[in-house]
């Protein structure tokens, strides 16, 4: 398996940028993904391919990776954006999925 | 509307068995990977166990290798996870997602809602 370690928290100020980084020694031969899940609700994907927002995702999110870290940036924070995000690749073999962590977004 | 539901959870015995299934509807079911990721109380997401198209391929984090069975059926929109020797380690929400055409790339794009296992005496 492949490990990827994500912060436990971030905070950030209304309309600030949010930045949530996950590391993996997998991330730069492998694909990876974001998820958020809002309290009491599923996960729902935000970005794949490292950097392609899925459908219906607004464009003040993003994500970029840089050798071993994957980072996902949120623009103009709102109340709305605090939740859980969660990083998700596969290990070397590409038969083992692996998810990081988990960050809470806090937006105070 | 796109979307999968789950069921069968409920509260077991350690050492039991248990059968958890889920419902597509709204897309081509056949054409996707499918998987099961699951959430322990408090804690984070786990991916369990993913399935190809024609079941050639199943593959299983290593904590549920043996125990837990993977599978699905095409023709009903299904998808099942057939779980044995079950632990308290086990309890968790756990969630249908579905993947993509191929295994790596696209991520799990639609969710269920989830089902619940309990695993108590």
């Amino acid at each position: 398996s492949s490990e990827l370690t994500q912060p436990p928290s971030v905070s950030v100020s209304p309309g600030q940028t949010a930045r949530i980084t996950c590391s993996g020694d997998s991330l730069p031969r492998r694909y990876a993904y974001w998820y958020q899940q809002r309290p009491g609700q599923a996960p729902a994907l935000l970005i794949y391919k490292d950097t392609e927002r899925s459908s219906g995702i607004p464009e003040r999110i993003s994500g970029s990776k840089s050798g071993t870290t994957l980072t996902l940036t949120i623009n103009g924070a709102q109340a709305e954006d605090e939740a859980d995000y969660y990083c998700q690749s596969s290990d070397y073999s590409g038969n083992y999925m692996v998810f990081g962590g988990g960050t809470r977004l806090t937006v105070l | 509307e796109v979307q999968v539901v789950e069921s069968g959870g409920q509260l077991v015995r350690p050492g039991g068995s248990l059968r958890l299934s889920c419902v597509g509807s709204g897309f081509t079911f056949g054409d996707h990977w499918m998987n099961w990721v699951r959430q322990a109380p408090g804690k984070g997401l786990e991916w369990v166990a993913s399935i190809k198209q024609d079941e050639s391929e199943k593959l299983y984090v290593d904590s549920v290798k043996g125990r837990f069975t993977i599978s699905r059926d095409n023709a009903k929109n299904s998808l099942y996870l057939q779980m044995h020797g079950l632990r308290d380690s086990d309890m968790a929400v756990y969630y249908c997602a579905r993947g993509g055409p191929y295994l790596l790339g696209y991520g799990m794009d639609v969710w269920g809602p989830g089902t619940t296992v309990t695993v108590s005496s």
